[in-house]
Order: structure tokens, then sequence, then C-alpha cells
């Protein structure tokens, strides 16, 4: 059974960089179909979730357009680990943050494992 | 952008069916998943690819399609089944509805 479990501070400041890992277990993060992709989500307190961006096998990463010049997404296949960085973060990204597996193929895409996610708020 | 609409919240009474839409500019031509969620947990993928469910999902969820909208139903509701759900489909990226708050009255 896969399970996910993200990490990190649970509160960064304006201005600052928010860093996230998501540690994998029950599987080897290192794809081995290329119809699985690693993604974050996020969702506002109240709010609906919001994709953030993902990782596919090669290694290309995808992101949502208006965060793409603050987000880093990447894989550290030794560790096991998925990893979120958004820059220059403000009020508006404090969320609950989730990482999660992705199945996708052609048109055909569904989120078939989530962890548990993880507050992050930001304020000073 | 690719925009998914759903209704902000929808009551049904115990034992009743509960439908929820969700429509999107050529949404036919793509698949819908659906997801439930509880307050303070993450989601749970109770259908893909418009009408499959998950081995653990009970029968009384299914999903359907019609044109440009994507429906979940859930039929004899539960208690149980209040919750938030959100549709889902890939349109270049990965996107959500808006949500809808299932009340079980």
């Amino acid at each position: 059974q896969l399970q996910l479990q993200e990490s990190g501070p649970g509160l960064v400041t304006p201005s600052e960089t928010l860093s996230l890992t998501c540690a994998v277990s029950g599987d080897s993060i290192r794809i081995s179909h290329s119809y699985y992709f690693w993604s974050w989500i996020r969702q506002p307190p109240g709010k609906g979730l919001e994709w953030i961006g993902t990782i596919d096998y090669s290694g290309t990463t995808y992101s949502r357009p208006s965060l793409r010049s603050r987000v880093a997404i990447s894989v550290d296949t030794s560790k096991n680990q998925l990893s979120l960085k958004l820059r220059s973060v403000t009020a508006s990204d404090s969320a609950v943050y989730y990482c999660a597996r992705e199945h996708r193929d052609g048109f055909n895409s569904y989120i078939d494992y989530w962890g548990q996610g993880t507050l992050v708020t930001v304020s000073s | 952008s690719y925009d998914l609409t759903q209704p902000p919240s929808v009551s049904v009474s115990p034992g009743q069916t509960a439908t929820i839409n969700c429509s999107g500019d050529k949404l036919g031509d793509r698949y819908a998943s659906w997801y439930q969620q509880k307050p303070g947990q993450a989601p749970v993928l109770v259908i893909y690819r418009d009408v499959r469910r998950p081995s653990d999902i009970p029968e009384r969820f299914s999903g359907s399609t019609s044109g440009d909208t994507a429906t979940l139903t859930i039929s004899g509701t539960q208690a149980m089944d209040e919750a938030d759900y959100f549709c889902q489909a890939w349109a270049s990226t990965t996107v959500f509805g808006g949500g809808t708050r299932l009340t079980v009255l």
C-alpha cells in the first residue's frame, strides 16, 4: 500500500521560500510507469483544491501557470522523496499542502493516493 | 484557463438519491474524476474515468456523463456521505471544480 507523508515548517515568513518534502513508502518513486506523476496540490482554509504542479517519469516538471515563476518540484530517488519549493511567499500561499500520486494517460487523469496534508501559514 | 463548474451546495434526505453536476467546455471529450473530502481529511477518490469506482468505494457511488456535464450520483445517501465533493479533469493542467458541500438532512 502506497503511503505519502508531507513534512516541513508550519510557519513561513512573507517573501521567504516555502520548502516541503513528501516521503513515499510502499513503492519506489523511481517511476516505473510513464502514467504515474508525482504532484503537489494545495487547499487554502475553507476553499477548494488547487493543483500546483507535477513531475513525470522522465523528471520533467509541469506547474500551474500562475505559480510557474515561483515553483520548483524535484525528486530525490535515493531518499524516495518528492520536494516542493515555493519562493517569495505571501499570505495568499497559506494553505494545506498535499503531495499525491496522479495517474495520467491521455485525457484520463485521477489522483489515487494522497498524503494527509500539512498546514503552512505565511505570517510574520 | 479551463474551468469546471459545480453547485456550491446540494442537500438530500437520508436514503434518497443525491446528484452533483460538474460542467466544463468539452468535458465530454475528457475524463472526469470525483473526490470526497471530509473535514480535516485528505480527499478520497470515489470515481475515475467518468464511471469507474475504486474497489473500496461503496456501490451507491456512481458516475455518468452527458454532453459536457459529468454527474456524481449517490444512491441511498447515508449520513456518512455528508462531505465536500470535487470533480477533476485534465486540460493541459490538472483542474478541479470549486467543490460541492453535500448536506444530508
